[in-house]
């Protein structure tokens, strides 16, 4: 079952900061994170493995909560380079395959 | 650390003909996954490879496709007798299982296919 993204969309200022959040009706073993550009392949940013586990990555962090089944990103001080599709993805039980959200677009201006 | 690489980039075919796409996983990697893009949505997976056992199949992949990995290294993706609706960008990715550390998948830059 595909988690779910939200919000679908967000644009930002330059320096401004962002919060995308994914959420699964299932039980959760790792979450993980990627930033596609218009016509690239997805970019992995981070994976998290445990409940209430955080990450981060320069000004990109990520949280888990196996409670709560969810993940949230964290965008800090938001750079023109940020601006994508944000996808998380969830791993089954077995391993062995990652089913992924529907994106969330992000979209920093000047 | 070359990544994964996949060939051709871009092929464009008419409808009913058969196309393979090729990839090349990162060499230590022993899982490869075939997904599918389609604009606008999220990676869809296909099939997953461990060394050169298919070991998962997706619902979406009709009788049209195959895919091997003759000797658990490279692999191809085969779509016989094309439809438009199978026009999307087909993306190859490969891992390699560390229990301390997961299993981070990283992907190609796919294959964009146009049927006309």
């Amino acid at each position: 079952q595909q988690p779910v993204q939200s919000p679908q969309a967000v644009i930002l200022r330059e320096g401004e900061d962002a919060v995308i959040n994914c959420s699964s009706s299932k039980a959760l073993y790792s979450v993980h994170w990627y930033r596609q550009k218009h016509g690239e392949a997805p970019v992995f940013l981070m994976i998290l493995l445990k409940g209430g586990e955080q990450k981060g990555h320069d000004k990109i962090s990520a949280s888990f909560n196996e409670k709560k089944q969810q993940s949230s990103l964290y965008l800090t001080a938001s750079q023109l380079s940020y601006s994508g599709t944000y996808f998380c993805g969830t791993l089954n039980n077995a391993g062995n395959m990652l089913t992924f959200g529907g994106g969330t677009r992000l979209m920093v201006k000047p | 650390d070359t990544g994964v690489s996949q060939d051709p980039r871009h092929k464009i075919t008419k409808r009913g003909q058969n196309v393979t796409f090729r990839c090349d996983p990162i060499s230590e990697h022993n899982r490869l996954y075939w997904y599918r893009q389609t604009l606008g949505q999220g990676p869809e997976f296909l099939t997953y490879f461990q060394n050169e056992a298919q070991l998962e199949k997706s619902r979406l992949l009709s009788d049209r496709f195959s895919a091997e990995r003759p000797k658990g290294s490279f692999s191809t993706l085969e779509i016989q007798r094309t439809e438009q609706g199978d026009s999307a960008m087909y993306l190859c990715a490969s891992s390699y299982k560390i229990r301390t550390t997961g299993n981070t998948i990283y992907f190609g830059e796919g294959s964009w296919l146009t049927v006309v």
